[in-house]
């Protein structure tokens, strides 16, 4: 499919190991998101990259959390020493620039990683 | 205080009734306002933008926008079991949506 995709769909890892999530945005899309989302909670940003620009670090909760994106297209979110407040479902989403109108807003969302820190 | 209040529900109602779901905000800098649709196990999907505030219609959806209260409403008319899902607001300063602020979802029911 044309969508945004990521791997893998569920994570169960125990306390304190390394895990590494990925997103395969849109091709085409210049924008790419992650975010988190809790159980009865919002979706809360963590990063997010524009093209060959700096990304917007500025959600991410701690330094044990880092996300690259590669070649401008497929990223991965690593959360090192995982806790259990990290349980969560991890959402990557991308979006077309340089377009005028109401279609610049439109995120297009994956399902989302979910993760589980035993 | 969070910077988008919505009421998590959850939400029930019979097939066929109008629902309305509603955010409120603190920061008068928002513009851009949105609504997102989430299946159980999906990702969010975008409903309905609006710029500023007036209202904007799509089919059964009608979203308002009042900026003076800071307060945004999405009605659904002759609801369907279908519509059952996460109902998230969302919103953003500026057009280039760098960063999207979300409510924390109103969970909607529609029983058949």
């Amino acid at each position: 499919g044309a969508g945004v995709s990521q791997s893998p769909s569920n994570k169960v890892t125990e306390k304190g190991k390394d895990v590494e999530l990925r997103c395969d945005p849109i091709s085409g899309h210049t924008a790419l998101y992650w975010y988190r989302q809790s159980l009865g909670q919002g979706l809360e940003f963590l990063i997010y990259f524009q093209g060959n620009s700096a990304p917007d670090k500025s959600g991410l909760p701690s330094d044990r959390f880092s996300a690259e994106r590669t070649g401008g297209s497929v990223s991965t979110l690593t959360i090192q020493r995982t806790q259990q407040e990290d349980s969560a479902v991890y959402l990557c989403a991308s979006r077309i620039t340089g377009l005028a109108g109401p279609s610049q807003e439109t995120q297009y969302f994956g399902p989302g990683t979910r993760l589980l820190v035993l | 205080q969070k910077e988008v209040e919505q009421d998590p529900g959850p939400l029930s109602v019979p097939e066929g009734a109008i629902v309305s779901l509603n955010c409120t905000y603190s920061n008068s800098a928002f513009q851009y306002f949105m609504w997102y649709r989430q299946y159980s196990r999906k990702g969010p999907e975008l409903l309905m933008y609006t710029y500023s505030s007036g209202n904007k219609e799509d089919g059964r959806f009608t979203a308002q926008v009042d900026k003076s209260s800071k307060y945004i409403s999405l009605f659904i008319r002759d609801s369907q079991p279908s519509d059952s899902a996460t109902y998230l607001c969302a919103m953003s300063a500026d057009s280039s949506a760098s960063k999207i602020i979300f409510g924390s979802g109103t969970r909607l029911s529609i029983r058949p």
